[in-house]
Parts: C-alpha cells; sequence; structure tokens
C-alpha cells in the first residue's frame, strides 16, 4: 500500500492551525498512525487507528479519517510543533508516507 | 517505560554484512505483548521497514529486503539483532530500533537511531 503526504512543507506562524493530509493507495480501515520526528530524534507516536491520542499527545493534535483518507490537524501551533510528520498504514504490512515538514514562516 | 538502544558499526565496505544490536531496558524481550523490530531512514528522510520478530520466534520482513535481512534475538542479554546482507551505497542510512504491541503493527516506543554508512 502506497501512502502519500500532501503537501511536502507547511509554512505557517505559531498559534495558527496545521491540516496534513495522508491518502493510501487502498483501504486502510483505521489502520493509521501518525508520527512525529524532529531533527536528530527518532520518530514519536502521535495518534494511531488514525484518531486515538497516544499517552501523552496534547489534545491540541487530532485525526481524523479512514478507507482512504485520512488528517492529521494541529490546532493553535506551539514552537516545538514545528518538525517533520509521517503516516503508517498497518493493515497491509507497514508502509510509510513521504512525510510533511511544519515549518515557521 | 520501554528503552531501547541501537549499537553497531558506523561504517560498513560495499558487499558486506550489516550487523546491529538494540538493547531494551524497563522491558523483557519475552514478553508476548511486543514484537521488536527495525526500522531505518535514508539521507533523503524515506523512512522504511525492514522487519520484525515476536519472541516465539516469528519474522515478518520488508519483501524488498527480504532475501537480505535476518532479524534474530537474544534472551540471555534481553536483545535482538539485525544483519543485513550484501550492503550497497542504497543501504546507507539512519537505523532504528523500535517496539511495538501485538495489537498493531506500529512503533511506540523507539531507539534514538544510530548511522551506518556504507563506503570503502
Amino acid at each position: 500500500t502506497v501512502m502519500t503526504q500532501s503537501p511536502a512543507t507547511l509554512s505557517l506562524s505559531p498559534g495558527e492551525s496545521a491540516t496534513l493530509s495522508c491518502r493510501a493507495s487502498q483501504s486502510i480501515n483505521n489502520k493509521l498512525a501518525w508520527y512525529q520526528q524532529k531533527p536528530g530524534r527518532a520518530p514519536r507516536l502521535l495518534i494511531y487507528d488514525a484518531s486515538t491520542r497516544a499517552t501523552g499527545i496534547p489534545a491540541r493534535f487530532s485525526g481524523s479519517g479512514s478507507g482512504t483518507e485520512f488528517t492529521l490537524t494541529i490546532s493553535s501551533l506551539q514552537p516545538e510543533d514545528f518538525a517533520l510528520y509521517y503516516c503508517q498504514q498497518y493493515i497491509n504490512w507497514l508502509s510509510f508516507g513521504g512525510g510533511t515538514t511544519v515549518e515557521m514562516k | 517505560q520501554l528503552q531501547l538502544q541501537e549499537s553497531g558499526p558506523g561504517l560498513v565496505r560495499p558487499s558486506e554484512t550489516l550487523s546491529l544490536t538494540c538493547t531494551i531496558s524497563g522491558g523483557s524481550i519475552s514478553s508476548n505483548n511486543n514484537f521488536w523490530a527495525w526500522v531505518r531512514q535514508s539521507p533523503g528522510k524515506e523512512v522504511e521497514w525492514i522487519g520484525h520478530i515476536y519472541y516465539s520466534g516469528s519474522t515478518f520482513y520488508n519483501s524488498a529486503l527480504k532475501s537480505r535481512v535476518t532479524i534474530s534475538l537474544d534472551t540471555p542479554k534481553n536483545q535482538f539483532s539485525l544483519k543485513l546482507s550484501s550492503v550497497t551505497a542504497a543501504d546507507t542510512a539512519v537505523y532504528f530500533c523500535a517496539a511495538g504491541y501485538s495489537s498493531g503493527w506500529l512503533f511506540h516506543y523507539w531507539g534514538q537511531g544510530t548511522v551506518v554508512s556504507v563506503s570503502s
């Protein structure tokens, strides 16, 4: 299953809302995870089963979608949220999207 | 809290075998609730699942790498390892060990990653 993320880069200011998209080449039901990665660090699990926040993840991170279209929304961006974000499906073996960079405008 | 730490050579010669070890702390490799995985990230930031193993010994590998990959357990040392044979420059990447729960193939825990370069 090919995972396609858009846009590649999102330029926003602190306090704004970010909307990241992830599309699957075939239906993956709700078996989608989102990760955040900061430079020099490992990815960190944010969301699984499309909409369930992982332990310790702030409520400003929310996930939605099912089937082939998914969205990660970050409401009111904090300085620490500027990072690289990946989606990953886990129903048809495993595959990751190419990532979306959320950069500070 | 489960913690993972990769170790191994940072430089491997082309055609040789890349070998890495992941040491687990804060948990047991013999847990039936977890799987133990290797994931890599290319210099271009593409993330690729390599494979994973359960305590039962069952292994699952990325079909693109399957002919060159072996993941194994060292239960007394609470470690698992990766061997990738016949490496080329395309195998240059940051290699992460990771872990998840048997309920789904996603990664709740990650090591810090180790850079492996393939060069003569």
